[in-house]
């Protein structure tokens, strides 16, 4: 089972900055955060990942409070093609093996 | 390169036959995954390899059978499916299981 929480869907205009906040009290010490997009019919697509503080990279941020019970993925001046099911992944270690498990996801709608 | 190919695109199969499912990745990669996603839902985990061998079944039906070749190949084996089994499966690498894990653009399964 996920062990993360985000809104289910979220609204924006184009060329505004957009939010996207996760929860996820139980993160275990060694878990890191990771954020997929994923358009209808294809595969998730890797944007970010981060253990703790900031990470940032071309398309994205990622905050991490020092308690990192939650993230929040900064998309910045999102356009129409930037519509698409977000998801915030924080592994689940098994005796047998790390799982990562999907949550529900935030779909973002972007509107001109 | 992040490149994980998935084959066929498209597959349509009877309830009786045998099929399989191919994914190849030359990154490296020692974690390998095999999730299902049904329309408007999100992937759910099936299987994860870790170093070839199997470490995570998510108490998949037997008519799915994975198969880890070598450490750049993943087949999952299909016998006696139902329709409600038709969906996208996703295949997914990552460098060690702990961290960010690639997906490929899935296999449209349809059983009829």
């Amino acid at each position: 089972l996920a062990k993360t929480t985000q809104p289910i869907s979220m609204d924006s205009y184009e060329g505004q900055e957009v939010n996207i906040t996760c929860s996820h009290n139980n993160i275990a010490t060694n878990d890191y955060i990771t954020w997929y997009q994923q358009f209808p019919s294809q595969g998730p697509r890797f944007i970010i990942q981060g253990y703790k503080t900031k990470v940032t990279n071309e398309v994205a941020s990622l905050f991490i409070p020092a308690d990192r019970k939650s993230s929040t993925l900064s998309l910045p001046r999102v356009s129409l093609s930037d519509t698409a099911v977000y998801y915030c992944l924080v592994g689940d270690l098994k005796n047998s093996g790390y799982a990562l498990n999907f949550g529900k996801g935030t779909s973002l709608l972007v509107t001109p | 390169d992040t490149e994980v190919t998935q084959t066929p695109k498209h597959l349509v199969m009877g309830m009786t036959n045998k099929k399989s499912l191919k994914c190849e990745q030359h990154m490296g990669h020692r974690a390998m995954y095999w999730y299902k996603q049904k329309a408007k839902k999100p992937p759910e985990l099936m299987f994860v390899y870790s170093y070839e061998k199997l470490s995570i079944n998510e108490s998949v039906p037997s008519r799915f059978s994975p198969e880890c070749p070598n450490s750049s190949l993943l087949n999952l084996h299909l016998h006696a499916l139902q329709p409600e089994d038709s969906a996208l499966y996703l295949c997914a690498s990552g460098p060690n299981g702990y961290t960010e894990a690639f997906f490929g653009q899935g296999t449209r399964l349809t059983v009829v």
